[in-house]
């Protein structure tokens, strides 16, 4: 079946900039998110992109998809201790089934 | 607006105990949807309702029943708990399928 993959940790320092990869399998995909999970919390929706975008930016986010290539990136800009979290990869494809990564997470050392 | 709300936080069940989680939406979303979370894999979901008066199987929905009460409410129901169920279990609502989900709290459930 289709997949979504993550790595599973990234340590940053704080003030450095993240990188979170995810790459996808669905050559339907139609939506491509991006969530935040802290600690005993739900999911939060971060961002997401539309398929035929290859870029977005919001603030300290950028969302970054090469279609070609199936991946998506998520960069965090200036990334301060708050931003440590679980950081999930989804995609919805054209019957609108969303697949999850199993998340990323990310550790920023002060 | 407290969002998607869902209870209990956390349970404890023994083996072949039945038990409900609930989950209610603020949001006047149509759709629901309940996901579970286990260690080193993504959400994979249970089941969904696309909107009121319906409900569908998602990627693992065996062992499991749902009930979409009314636009708020959605329902999860374990008959018989097995350890294989254990788990996080989280509720979402979107506007619509088509639109980005709303996720809950979570419900920590151990069966043992």
């Amino acid at each position: 079946g289709e997949d979504v993959e993550q790595s599973l940790f990234l340590s940053v320092r704080e003030g450095d900039s993240s990188v979170i990869n995810c790459t996808y399998t669905d050559s339907s995909s139609t939506y491509l998110y991006w969530y935040k999970q802290e600690p005993g919390a739900g999911l939060q929706l971060l961002t997401y992109i539309f398929s035929n975008m290859d870029m977005k930016q919001d603030q300290r986010l950028t969302v970054l998809l090469n279609k070609k290539d199936k991946h998506l990136s998520l960069r965090i800009a200036d990334t301060q201790t708050g931003d440590s979290a679980i950081y999930f990869c989804a995609e919805r494809d054209n019957n609108n089934d969303m697949r999850f990564g199993a998340g990323t997470r990310l550790t920023v050392k002060p | 607006n407290a969002g998607v709300t869902q209870t209990p936080k956390f349970q404890v069940l023994k083996t072949g105990q039945s038990m409900t989680l609930q989950c209610a939406q603020d949001m006047n979303h149509n759709s629901m949807y309940w996901y579970r979370q286990d260690p080193g894999m993504g959400l994979r979901l249970i089941y969904y309702s696309a909107s009121e008066g319906t409900t569908d199987k998602g990627e693992v929905p065996n062992g499991y029943n749902v009930s979409r009460l009314n636009k708020r409410e959605f329902s999860l129901r374990l008959e018989s708990a097995a350890p294989s169920q254990t788990s996080v279990y989280f509720c979402a609502s979107s506007e619509a399928i088509i639109y980005e989900q709303y996720f809950g709290p979570g419900t920590r459930l151990t069966v043992t």
